[in-house]
């Protein structure tokens, strides 16, 4: 078991540019997900996949945030235009889809600072 | 808005004290995760508890879900400096996925 993988770890970025963070999960784990944690608060839900299916979106999940999982495989997150407000720890989890209470599994996520 | 609120939000104690974290909501979640989050990674599960008045114990550590099914505290006996972290609840709607509202935190500092 080799873990949820997210690339890069620390990501700095000027306001207006654009970022993409890379998810690999588990890999026999066929549901994804996106959260968003900023200092000194839990994480917060963006997105989920069950396979290469976007099954749900949080209104969180403005207009300049997209995310793909291609092959059911890794997923991507792109932020375009960002603002400083975007400034955050986005984490990525998966989990089997064995019931309801399967656990998730949390990457190391990766920081996003906007300048 | 976080639906579920946490005290105390910080905690520091010595090496072998006792201490219990709370998890409110006005809300009823299906089931309520604790997670334990180590700086500069993300948050490892502990425990999930299911039903109402559920105790489960971790070693130290004692869970229990309130008989309404919308609180939970988690309580630690004699606690080591190892146990520092952030301690997150989390509950699940009944979604039928993982879409959890995770609580504000309690960050725990135990000092030998």
């Amino acid at each position: 078991d080799t873990g949820v993988s997210q690339d890069p770890r620390h990501k700095i970025t000027k306001r207006g540019q654009n970022v993409t963070f890379r998810c690999d999960p588990i890999s026999e784990h066929n549901r994804l997900y996106w959260y968003r944690q900023t200092l000194g608060q839990g994480p917060e839900f963006l997105t989920y996949f069950q396979n290469e299916a976007q099954l749900e979106k949080s209104r969180l999940l403005s207009d300049r945030f997209s995310a793909e999982r291609p092959k059911g495989s890794f997923s991507t997150l792109e932020i375009q235009r960002t603002e400083q407000g975007d400034s955050a720890m986005y984490l990525c989890a998966s989990s089997l889809r064995t019931g309801t209470n399967s656990p998730l599994h949390f990457g190391n996520g990766t920081r996003l600072t906007v300048t | 808005t976080q639906l579920l609120e946490q005290s105390p939000q910080f905690l520091s104690i010595q090496e072998g004290e006792n201490l219990t974290v709370y998890c409110n909501s006005s809300s009823v979640f299906s089931s309520l995760q604790w997670y334990r989050q180590e700086p500069g990674e993300g948050p490892v599960l502990l425990v999930t508890v299911v039903t109402g008045g559920e105790v489960k114990k971790l070693k130290r550590l004692t869970f229990q879900f309130g008989d309404a099914r919308k609180d939970s505290s988690l309580h630690i006996t004699a606690a080591q400096p190892g146990d520092t972290g952030l301690y997150l609840c989390a509950g699940d709607r009944n979604t039928g996925f993982q879409k959890l509202v995770f609580g504000t935190g309690t960050r725990l500092l135990v000092s030998p």
